[in-house]
């Protein structure tokens, strides 16, 4: 049975401060892993990665995958309070054409 | 990115009454839609796969005859709860995967459903 686990669950910081978002994998026949972010509705599409060691950069985001520990990491440096939400990970079956199992996701706080 | 739709956005209704909750993607045809449900400070949990033109596949745990998904357009699923009782109140959201989606699944703003 696939499994996505994030850590930590929750995470409160200040303003200003650098975070980093955990999700570890077991997956039969890997495709691709993916972080979304989730305010109040529906959940937003951040990344997706799909090789290696290379590195994806938005903004004040960063991620990276690690394909051989099976990992991966979600950067989010100076935080706003705008960034307040759930940090959701994903990871995509090779089959079943973008069915995804979710991790339970990372509540991140951040106070003024 | 592409844009999906759900509608209603919210519903309130009565146990034993079924309820109709529609999936659209507005400008490309979703070969796939997936159906979710997601309670309070829980992660997503899928429901379903539907692929266009053929039956839905159901998630180990998701009865077939209470959650009745039909996909009959690229543009459209339904999911239908049938005899809803206060238990089946939830988030519900839908993500639609096609071709034209640049290999991505986009999600609807999602359901809120509320069983009285």
């Amino acid at each position: 049975e696939d499994k996505v686990v994030q850590s930590p669950l929750s995470l409160v910081v200040h303003e200003g401060d650098t975070v980093t978002l955990n999700c570890s994998y077991e997956v039969t026949n890997f495709r691709s892993l993916l972080w979304y972010k989730q305010e109040k509705k529906a959940p937003t599409f951040l990344f997706m990665l799909t090789s290696s060691g290379i590195e994806k950069k938005s903004g004040r985001l960063s991620s990276i995958l690690d394909k051989k520990e099976l990992f991966s990491i979600l950067n989010i440096t100076a935080t706003q309070t705008g960034d307040s939400a759930v940090y959701l990970c994903a990871v995509r079956e090779r089959a079943n054409a973008g069915k995804s199992t979710f991790g339970d996701g990372t509540t991140l706080t951040v106070k003024p | 990115g592409a844009v999906v739709s759900q509608h209603p956005s919210w519903v309130i209704c009565k146990s034993g009454t079924s309820v109709k909750i529609e999936c659209r993607s507005l400008d490309f045809q979703a070969t796939t839609m997936f159906w979710y449900r997601q309670f309070p400070k829980q992660s997503l949990m899928l429901m379903a796969t539907s692929n266009e033109g053929s039956k839905a596949t159901y998630e180990q745990g998701v009865e077939k005859d209470k959650f009745l998904i039909n996909h009959a357009s690229l543009t459209l699923s339904t999911l239908t709860v049938t005899s809803a009782h206060p238990e089946d109140s939830s988030f519900y959201i839908c993500s639609a995967y096609g071709l034209a989606s640049g290999n991505e699944q986009f999600f609807g703003p999602g359901t809120r459903l509320t069983v009285l």
